[in-house]
């Protein structure tokens, strides 16, 4: 069971706009930047959004992060094909013996 | 550009060590701030951060694994390492090697994984 809390699945037909929830607590999202990376089986993850907003240079500006108090969320407008992955948010957790959580991952299909 | 490539056994007996070592090509494993970390996800599962290790040698590890786990860096070799001990069925996953980004702007302090390195899958069987 992941610390961070993601849907199990999303979904959405090309051209939509999706968003993928991630829900923590105050040691951990409530207290720190949140990363969201993107998975294709097989591939390394990638990093699509760092400190709760910003894109790496490369990533399409259809992609977004947002953060409010104990919850974010990564927003996908424009959806295409080769967006279908799996998503994973991620933040440091400041609790005892602080360290690195995840969430459970969110798998989207492009309709 | 940074590439990270994991390198080890494939098969490990229950209650062996698990070693395991990242390879970083294209950089120094010392330069700039950067930590170094160990991930790893079990088929069907989501991922789990295990630890990490910075240039100077210090370490921080996931409290569920710490009894078990240590990561050591290489700087000779721009290598880091993890080992796990004891491991079980439970063990089995894609461990990845991961590069921590530390920057500094707009008045704090941020840290990211980029790049990762590709997975090696490691099964805990007899």
């Amino acid at each position: 069971q992941s610390v961070l809390t993601q849907p199990p699945s999303a979904s959405g037909t090309p051209g939509q706009r999706v968003t993928i929830s991630c829900s923590g607590s105050n040691s951990n999202i409530g207290s720190n930047s949140v990363n969201w990376y993107q998975h294709l089986p097989g591939t390394a993850p990638k990093v699509l959004i760092y400190s709760n907003n910003q894109r790496p240079s490369g990533v399409p500006d259809r992609f977004s992060g947002s953060k409010s108090g104990t919850s974010a969320s990564l927003a996908i407008s424009g959806l295409q094909s080769e967006d279908e992955a799996d998503y994973y948010c991620a933040a440091w957790d400041d609790s005892l013996n602080a360290h690195w959580v995840f969430g459970g991952g969110t798998k989207l299909t492009v309709l | 550009q940074v590439q990270l490539q994991e390198s080890g056994p494939g098969l490990v007996k229950p209650l062996q060590t698990l070693s395991l070592t990242c390879t970083v090509s294209g950089g120094s494993i010392t330069s700039g701030h950067y930590y170094w970390s160990w991930i790893r996800q079990p088929a069907g599962k989501g991922l789990e951060w295990i630890g990490r290790v910075y240039s100077s040698g210090s370490t921080n590890y996931n409290p569920s694994l710490k009894n078990r786990v240590s990561i050591s860096i290489d700087m000779s070799k721009n290598q880091f390492s993890l080992t796990l001990s004891s491991v079980t069925a439970a063990d089995t996953a894609v461990y990845y090697c991961a590069r921590e980004v530390l920057r500094y702007f707009d008045g704090g302090a941020w840290n990211w994984f980029d790049p990762w390195g590709q997975g090696t899958l490691v099964t805990v069987s007899s």
